[in-house]
């Protein structure tokens, strides 16, 4: 069975902190896809980013990174010098190789960047 | 510009009235999505179509019906068979291969 589990419900930090959100799937799979959704709190999904199982470079993209480790089975997501508009939930999901692609979603970490 | 709509995006429901959710793209995409959020929750998947006139139901279709007659139209009607029918419902839509989904901004249905 596949599985998401985002362990921190809710994290708080001063606006200019470093936050990581952390993301660890299970799949006997050896080719998945793994995702970062934001959800400001209009409701709409963003998508962030898309990570193949067989590309574990990690990546940055501004003030996002992310670190995927299929050792231990995470997926990371590191925002540095955190802003009030990065308050939101974000969720992380798994996708398995097959004809849906549907995406299976951890429970979501609410960001709270405080000024 | 290229995206999904949905509508409403609040609907109030009488227990025991089916109601229909609205879903449109004009992204070209074949494949949509229906999933249902609860508050504190992650995105579970209610169906799902991959090209036209086709459908598969997905983890919790128990309630729900959809159709897909229109490669932009995937509408969900939340039957009154759905016993926990309130709840934050989000469409999105998908291209060809395993990329990322595109999402609307949701209908919040709430049934009294």
């Amino acid at each position: 069975a596949q599985k998401v589990t985002q362990a921190q419900t809710e994290i708080s930090v001063v606006e200019k902190e470093d936050v990581t959100l952390d993301c660890v799937y299970e799949t006997r799979d050896t080719t998945y896809y793994l995702f970062w959704y934001k959800q400001p709190p209009s409701g709409e999904l963003v998508f962030l980013i898309r990570r193949n199982s067989f590309d574990e470079q990690n990546e940055i993209s501004g003030r996002y990174s992310w670190n995927f480790q299929k050792s231990t089975s995470s997926f990371n997501f590191t925002i540095t010098a955190s802003q009030v508009v990065d308050s939101a939930v974000y969720f992380c999901a798994l996708s398995r190789r097959d004809s849906s692609y549907k995406l299976i979603f951890g429970s979501g970490t609410r960001l709270l960047v405080r000024p | 510009d290229g995206g999904i709509t949905q509508s409403p995006k609040y609907l109030f429901r009488k227990e025991g009235q089916n109601v229909t959710l609205s879903c449109e793209q004009n992204l070209n995409h074949d494949a949509m999505y229906w999933y249902r959020q609860d508050p504190g929750q992650g995105l579970r998947l209610i169906y799902y179509s991959q090209i036209v006139n086709d459908f598969q139901k997905g983890d919790i279709a128990e309630g729900y019906s959809v159709s897909r007659e229109k490669k932009e139209s995937f509408p969900l009607t939340v039957t009154s068979a759905q016993k926990n029918p309130t709840a934050f419902y989000l469409c999105a839509s998908k291209g060809t291969g395993p990329y990322e989904q595109y999402f609307g901004p949701g209908t919040r249905l709430t049934v009294t």
